[in-house]
């Protein structure tokens, strides 16, 4: 079993929709989460850390589920903007899920 | 407002070659890291360093080999290229080794011929 895994996607959803992407690790250990964003041919960019208590920055919400041992994100009011591929990892065991891609369309 | 630089954006190398990758930090960062990034794979974890001259084998060290002579330098190196190798390769620095995340370069898309 992967250490990091996600949901590969592709989500297709329209402007304004809630998406939400999980992530599961398997180090029921794991301590350290974030969230990074990836656009085409660039390189991740640090979207938000994801605390126990859960964390929220204007449209994205990042939560932690120890006892099922996933993560999330949620967008909501999705824009044009948000597509991309979104990264989680798990930073104590240096490893990342393969990425989740997102296509907001008009 | 660069914090991460990686020497090279694009790189075509023969088989057999040996190649080098350089990463300068400018965060005064102790931790770095060698990844690459393959479609279907994400980001596999190749070297890492917590301190000057340390380094430690990521989950797919074999092909490869790192130095870190200075702080803000970690070069990796690839002994002899093969096509397998041929991918995008990410440099990254981190202020902690858990609580902070990752700080990445603009990548170096290698191609071995």
């Amino acid at each position: 079993r992967k250490e990091v895994e996600q949901d590969p996607g592709p989500f297709n959803v329209p402007e304004g929709a809630t998406v939400a992407f999980n992530c599961t690790y398997s180090n029921s250990a794991s301590q350290s989460f974030f969230w990074y964003r990836q656009d085409c041919r660039k390189e991740p960019k640090l979207l938000m850390s994801v605390y126990s208590s859960g964390n929220e920055d204007g449209r994205f919400t990042a939560q932690l589920n120890r006892a099922s041992q996933y993560i999330s994100l949620l967008i909501r009011d999705s824009k044009l903007s948000d597509s991309a591929t979104y990264l989680c990892v798990e930073k104590g065991g240096m490893r990342f899920g393969a990425g989740t891609r997102l296509t907001v369309k008009p | 407002d660069v914090k991460v630089t990686q020497s090279s954006r694009y790189l075509v190398k023969r088989t057999g070659e040996k190649v080098f990758l350089e990463c300068v930090q400018d965060m005064d960062h102790e931790n770095m890291f060698w990844y690459r990034q393959d479609p279907g794979l994400g980001l596999r974890l190749i070297y890492f360093s917590y301190d000057v001259k340390m380094k430690e084998k990521g989950d797919i060290p074999e092909g490869y080999s790192v130095s870190r002579e200075k702080k803000e330098r970690f070069s990796l190196i690839l002994e002899s290229a093969s096509t397998n190798q041929t991918s995008m390769y990410l440099c990254a620095s981190s202020r902690t080794q858990q609580g902070t995340g990752y700080t990445f370069g603009s990548g170096t898309r290698l191609t071995v011929v």
